[in-house]
């Protein structure tokens, strides 16, 4: 069975420094990888994927994550944070065979920004 | 290109009730998920519709039902209410096969408080 393990339930970092937010997965085959941002009260808005190729990935908001197969891990990464990227964090794995294509999602990680 | 929407945005109901949440699927997309995410929590898999019937289902009891209807759009129906449906339902939608693009899209949710 796939699963998603976020360690981190909370993490506070100060406006402009840096930001990794950590995700291990379980998964019996390559995995289909995802990153979402929730803000409070709202949907899931996609950051970035990965399927396939090179391990590191860019996204939206300048956003950033490396697939590692050797440590089962796909980190979420952004140089400088902004106030505006307070919200939760959910890092997810998709089971692609049709017919069992559901996202696992982790606990999800909440960012705080301090000025 | 619309997104998703979901009606209604917000919901209260009565123990022991039943409640029917709607969803819209984006533009072009014909496979429609739902996920509960209780308060804290990540979103779970409730279940899959394809070509109006469903096609994965996770660890949730029969009286969580849906329907998919021939525009795509879809139905999550719950009869007979417990406290602990309290969450927010989360719609997804997107295309299958996915051409090499497995990205769903999510709608904003129903809050739905069970008293």
């Amino acid at each position: 069975a796939q699963s998603v393990t976020q360690p981190d339930i909370h993490i506070t970092v100060s406006e402009g420094a840096s930001l990794e937010l950590r995700c291990n997965y379980s998964y019996g085959a390559t995995p289909y990888l995802f990153w979402y941002v929730q803000s409070p009260g709202q949907g899931l808005q996609l950051l970035l994927k990965y399927f396939s190729g090179d391990t590191l990935v860019q996204g939206i908001k300048g956003f950033e994550a490396e697939f590692k197969r050797s440590q089962s891990s796909f980190n979420l990464r952004k140089p400088s944070v902004h106030w505006s990227d307070a919200a939760e964090y959910f890092c997810a794995v998709l089971g692609a065979n049709f017919g069992n294509e559901k996202l696992t999602f982790g606990t999800g990680t909440r960012l705080t920004i301090i000025p | 290109e619309t997104g998703v929407t979901q009606s209604p945005t917000h919901l209260i109901k009565t123990r022991g009730q039943q409640v029917t949440l709607r969803c819209s699927s984006q533009s072009g997309h014909n496979t429609v998920s739902w996920y509960q995410q209780a308060l804290g929590q990540g979103p779970q898999f409730i279940f899959q519709y394809y070509r109006e019937e469903e096609n994965g289902r996770g660890n949730f009891p029969p009286r969580f039902s849906g329907l998919q209807f021939p525009n795509y759009s879809s139905e999550l129906n719950v009869n007979a209410l417990e406290l602990d449906d309290s969450a927010l339902y989360l719609c997804a939608s997107r295309l299958y096969p996915p051409g090499g693009n497995y990205g769903y899209t999510f709608g904003s949710g129903t809050r739905l408080t069970v008293v």
